[in-house]
């Protein structure tokens, strides 16, 4: 059965500050990864999609990484900024691919200014 | 914008009724949509897989007469839950299966509902 885990579960930095939020996963035939940002209240905002075939995944001042072998992901955030504060939720599809997602538990960031 | 949409955003029942939450693809046509429930502070739990005119897959352990899903349309599942009771209360956030031939599937989710059971 496949497993989601992040850590740290919140993390607080200073603006500007780089940072790197961590997924892991139990099974590693996966068929992509996906990060999620969702803000408090909110439904969830699709940040990143990196498919199994690729290592990393890049927009703006995000960078997914990818490694499959190892049941890993993280998230680069560049230059953090206040408005980046929320939660960060990762999550691999079920295995039969039906759009069924399973999520970790998420990292709560706070982005102090 | 916002391409799938839930309604309402927040409810608020008395224990012992039913309530009712929407889901919609606004421009595309869903013939599977998903169900979630997420508790504070904790993660997105799948609770059930609708399927546009059959009856929708549960989860082990949830309810599907408490939980009422119907995939009436190719742009609407609704859910409801029976019954009601405090313990009820959760964030409940939908997704819909975009297909497309040239990019495959896309996942889009809707912007949540509360519900408060009193």
């Amino acid at each position: 059965k496949q497993e989601v885990t992040q850590i740290p579960a919140a993390l607080s930095v200073p603006e500007g500050e780089n940072l790197v939020l961590n997924c892991s996963f139990t099974d590693s035939a996966i068929y992509n990864l996906q990060w999620f940002r969702q803000d408090p209240g909110k439904g969830l905002t699709s940040l990143l999609l990196i498919q199994s075939s690729q290592r990393e995944q890049t927009s703006g001042r995000l960078n997914a990484s990818l490694d499959k072998s190892s049941g890993r992901s993280t998230l680069y955030i560049a230059a953090s900024q206040p408005g980046d504060s929320a939660t960060y939720l990762c999550a691999v599809p079920h295995y039969n691919q039906g759009g069924k997602l399973i999520f970790g538990q998420g990292t709560e960031l706070s982005v102090k200014p | 914008g916002a391409v799938v949409s839930q309604h309402p955003s927040r409810v608020i029942c008395k224990s012992g009724t039913s309530v009712k939450i929407e889901c919609r693809s606004l421009d595309f046509q869903a013939t599977t949509m998903f169900w979630y429930r997420q508790f504070p502070k904790k993660s997105l739990m799948l609770m059930a897989t609708s399927n546009e005119g059959s009856k929708a897959t549960y989860e082990q352990g949830v309810e599907k007469d408490k939980f009422l899903i119907n995939h009436a349309s190719l742009t609407l599942s609704t859910l409801t839950v029976t019954s009601a009771h405090p313990e009820d209360s959760s964030f409940y956030i939908c997704s819909a299966r975009r297909q497309s031939a040239a990019s495959g599937n896309t996942i889009y989710f809707g912007e949540g509902s509360w519900l408060t059971v009193v």
